[in-house]
Formats: C-alpha cells, structure tokens, sequence
C-alpha cells in the first residue's frame, strides 16, 4: 500500500462547479497535511496547510479525518486557472517528522 | 531572496556518464530535500537533510546515487553511472523547520539516453 493514495483523475470539470478531492494516508501517527499545486511542467507550489478543525482559505476549504486517515480539497465557484494537479502530502509520522511524502496527485481541468 | 536555486534546468546526458546536480536552498532554511518526479511515480523523494546532516537516506534507488552537503547553501546529488531509467525531473526543496512548507527550486530536467 502506498504512503499516500490519490485518485489520479482527471477531473473534468465546468467553471463555476464544485469539486472535491479526497486522499488517504497510511501512517497514524502522521502529523502535518498539505495541499500542494503543481502546474504543468512547473514545481509544486503550497496551497494550504490542513488542520485538524479543517480550514478555508477563500473558495478552497480543507479538511481532515484522523480517524478515516483521509484529507480533503473542496473548491468551490470551478475558475479556469484551477486547473492543475493537486498533491496531497502527509509528514513520514512521529518517528520521521521531517520526511513529506507526495502523493500522486489528482489532476483537475476546468472547462469554459 | 531568490528562492531554491537548481543548475542547470536541463541535463542530457548518455547512459554511463557520471551526473552532478546542484542546488542552494534559501538562506536560513535548515531542511533540504532532494525529490525525483516521474509520469510513473510522481514526486519520490530521495534523501533529506536537516542542518547539513542526511537524515533519511531510504528513498535514494541504489549505490549509484549520492548526496551531500558540505554547508548550508550548497547540496549535490550525484549519479555515476547514469541509466536510461534515471530520466526524471530532479527537483530540490527547501524550509525553515520540520513542519513547515516546502519551497522548490524549478527542477533538472535530466535525460539520459
């Protein structure tokens, strides 16, 4: 099993849509959870950090599962600049803090 | 600051020659990492350090691949012999704590034919 699982996509999505990505870890003990964007043949770019109360920065709201080991990207009101590949990236867990491991990524693409 | 610095952008190279990458993280981060991404694998990453020190090593795919750190400003990793299946971009990243976001530089595209 993989450190860290995303559904590869794509997602082909209208403007304007709502769309949601889920990821799911394999550590329990993991600790810190991002959202990275990575645009195409660029390096990834941080989104958002996750947090255990979950947390929105405008129309991106993120939350995560302790208990299900899963994370989310909501994106709301779909712009044609979203699209990208998102990477979910979990820390290796208490015994390797420092160590991000990326998922694969989910690739989204917005339509006009 | 001028971000995560990687020469050179793009390498090509043919199967058995010895391959240097070089990257200098930002000033004051203590954590660099060394990732390789792939069509088939995404972003692996390789090795990291934390104040010049290697602390995960597990990712690096075998004996022909090497990095180090000789200061703060100043990373390698190193191929020698190339293969055909090392082809990848080689990014580097740097940050200021453990659980703090990853800056990248903007990769090596490395080709080996």
């Amino acid at each position: 099993r993989k450190e860290v699982e995303q559904d590869p996509g794509p997602f082909n999505v209208p403007e304007g849509a709502t769309v949601a990505f889920n990821c799911t870890y394999s550590n329990s003990a993991s600790q810190s959870f991002f959202w990275y964007r990575q645009d195409c043949r660029k390096e990834p770019k941080l989104l958002m950090s996750v947090y255990s109360s979950g947390n929105e920065d405008g129309r991106f709201t993120a939350q995560l599962n302790r208990a299900s080991q899963y994370i989310s990207l909501l994106i709301r009101d779909s712009k044609l600049s979203d699209s990208a590949t998102y990477l979910c990236v979990v820390n290796g867990g208490s015994s390797n803090t420092g160590k991000l491991i990326f998922g694969q990524g989910t690739t989204l693409q917005v339509k006009p | 600051d001028a971000g995560v610095i990687q020469s050179p952008r793009h390498e090509v190279t043919e199967m058995g020659q010895e391959v240097t990458l070089r990257c200098k993280p930002i000033s004051g981060h203590d954590y660099l990492f060394w990732y390789r991404q792939t069509m088939m694998r995404g972003l692996e990453l390789l090795i990291y350090f934390n104040n010049n020190v290697p602390i995960d090593d597990s990712g690096m795919p075998e004996d022909r691949f090497s990095a180090k750190m000789p200061n703060a400003s100043f990373s390698t990793l190193k191929i020698q012999p190339s293969e055909p299946r090392d082809s990848a971009v080689y990014f580097c990243a740097s940050s200021s704590g453990q659980r703090e976001k990853l800056f990248f530089g903007s990769g090596t595209q490395l080709s080996v034919l």
